[in-house]
């Protein structure tokens, strides 16, 4: 089946670092990828679709310099936040779906980020 | 504003017996929906979906009923079995981005087989 991998799968870091997570289609090639955002109890909430070659879309209220996407192949997509604070440990989980299929979405495991 | 709902944090159910998890919906452009099973510290595993011109699919255990007129969809897992015991997310994908794959997720229920 799809499988979608995402790493890392848990980070602690100081306040003002910036983070990078990897997402990768290991056994298809993805032109579209998501990353959501995922708060306690929460459902998970769209930031950005992530498009190969091109920039990505962000949701609104989702902010662009904060939250890096970059695209650069058809099997990874990059997230990275940038001068992490507190305010943004959360749960991060990518996923993607097959080239020419928009459906169904197939999911990493996602990344446990704590800002401290 | 939360488009997609599931109202129920929580399900209990006896091993052997049907659950039943519900979801609504507010906007009548969505036409594909979607449910996905989580595990704890793992990403959400595709289940099964329907289509806006379909009012049931099949799969299994599995079986998804659409009531567009009321805007509910349900997920039946039949007989239910320990080893379902996780979160289920309803998700679904508006008409205008069908084809980007672009979805919006209910909370999640929680469900619970108990042998």
């Amino acid at each position: 089946g799809a499988v979608v991998s995402q790493h890392p799968s848990r980070v602690i870091c100081k306040s003002g670092t910036s983070v990078k997570i990897e997402c990768r289609s290991l056994d298809f090639q993805a032109t579209t990828m998501f990353w959501y955002r995922q708060f306690p109890k929460k459902s998970l909430m769209l930031m950005a679709t992530s498009n190969e070659g091109s920039k990505a879309t962000y949701e609104q209220g989702v902010e662009k310099d904060k939250f890096l996407i970059n695209h650069a192949s058809l099997t990874l997509s990059t997230l990275t936040v940038t001068s992490a604070h507190p305010e943004d440990s959360s749960f991060y989980i990518c996923s993607a779906a097959r080239t020419g299929a928009a459906q169904p979405q197939h999911f990493g495991d996602g990344t446990r980020l704590s800002i401290l | 504003d939360q488009q997609v709902k599931q109202n129920s944090p929580s399900l209990s159910v006896q091993e052997g017996r049907i659950s039943i998890l519900n979801c609504d919906y507010t906007n009548s452009m969505f036409d594909y929906f979607l449910w996905y099973k989580k595990y704890p510290a793992e990403g959400p595993t595709f289940l099964i979906s329907i289509s806006s011109i379909k009012d049931k699919n099949e799969d299994g255990r599995f079986t998804v009923f659409l009531n567009k007129s009321a805007k509910h969809l349900s997920l039946h897992i039949v007989p239910s079995q320990p080893g379902d015991s996780a979160v289920y997310f309803c998700a679904a994908s508006p008409l205008a981005s069908s084809n980007t794959g672009k979805l919006i997720f209910g909370q999640g229920t929680t469900l619970q087989v108990k042998p």
